[in-house]
């Protein structure tokens, strides 16, 4: 079963507008969440993350908004660049795994158009 | 100051033939991860070392693979007798021991089995 869903295969938004990519999840147990990103033939690169103590993270551009209720969470870009154009991953670990071993939701492709 | 490297890139083999997967992680880092990822999907949870012990196995797919890390820096992945299905991006990533600490992700790499 999938524990960490990106419902969104896909989002195209226009340059200098904002960029909200979505994330929901089944295990109450995830406590730290993360995002990362991918250009094509490289590994993930970490962008931000959030523990659930929280319900918001902001880094420059970057905002990871935390609903735990909702067991729910989203990215924010303000303003989007065509340098974010990629794959975009919500990971979530729990603190019962011990090894802080990080559950991946299918992923979500942005075009961000000049 | 040299990133999580892999190798090979790329690795063509044919049903039944036996590959090993090699990874340098970042000097230092005591935890290291394989992870893998088909294609269209997440990167999903594969193993965990903390140095040269392996502490979370639970992700292998069958007993065909097989990790190591025996000296607590690089590690080896090995398929036995590969299959079709074994054909995806196969990711290591290292972090400092803190389980919120950041992973970092080498490039991959892709295995065809044909």
């Amino acid at each position: 079963d999938q524990q960490v869903k990106q419902n969104s295969p896909s989002l195209s938004v226009q340059e200098g507008r904002i960029s909200i990519l979505n994330c929901d999840y089944t295990n109450s147990m995830f406590d730290y969440f993360l995002w990362y990103k991918k250009y094509p033939a490289e590994g993930p690169t970490f962008l931000i993350s959030i523990s659930s103590i929280k319900d918001k993270n902001e880094d420059g551009r970057f905002t990871v908004f935390l609903n735990k209720s909702a067991k729910h969470l989203s990215l924010h870009i303000v303003p989007s660049q065509p340098g974010d154009s990629a794959v975009y991953f919500c990971a979530a670990s729990a603190d019962s795994s011990n090894t802080g071993k990080l559950i991946f939701g299918q992923g979500t492709t942005l075009q961000v158009k000049p | 100051g040299a990133g999580v490297s892999q190798s090979p890139r790329y690795k063509v083999a044919k049903r039944g033939q036996d590959v090993a997967l090699r990874c340098d992680p970042i000097s230092g880092h005591v935890s290291l991860f394989w992870y893998q990822q088909a294609l269209g999907q997440g990167p999903e949870f594969l193993t965990y070392f903390q140095n040269e012990a392996q502490l979370d196995k639970s992700g292998l797919p069958s007993d065909r693979f097989f990790a190591e890390r025996p000296e607590g820096s690089v590690s080896t992945l090995k398929i036995q007798r590969t299959q079709q299905e074994d054909s995806a991006v196969y990711l290591c990533a290292s972090s400092l021991l803190d389980r919120e600490e950041t992973q970092y992700f080498g490039p991959g790499t892709r295995l065809l089995v044909l």
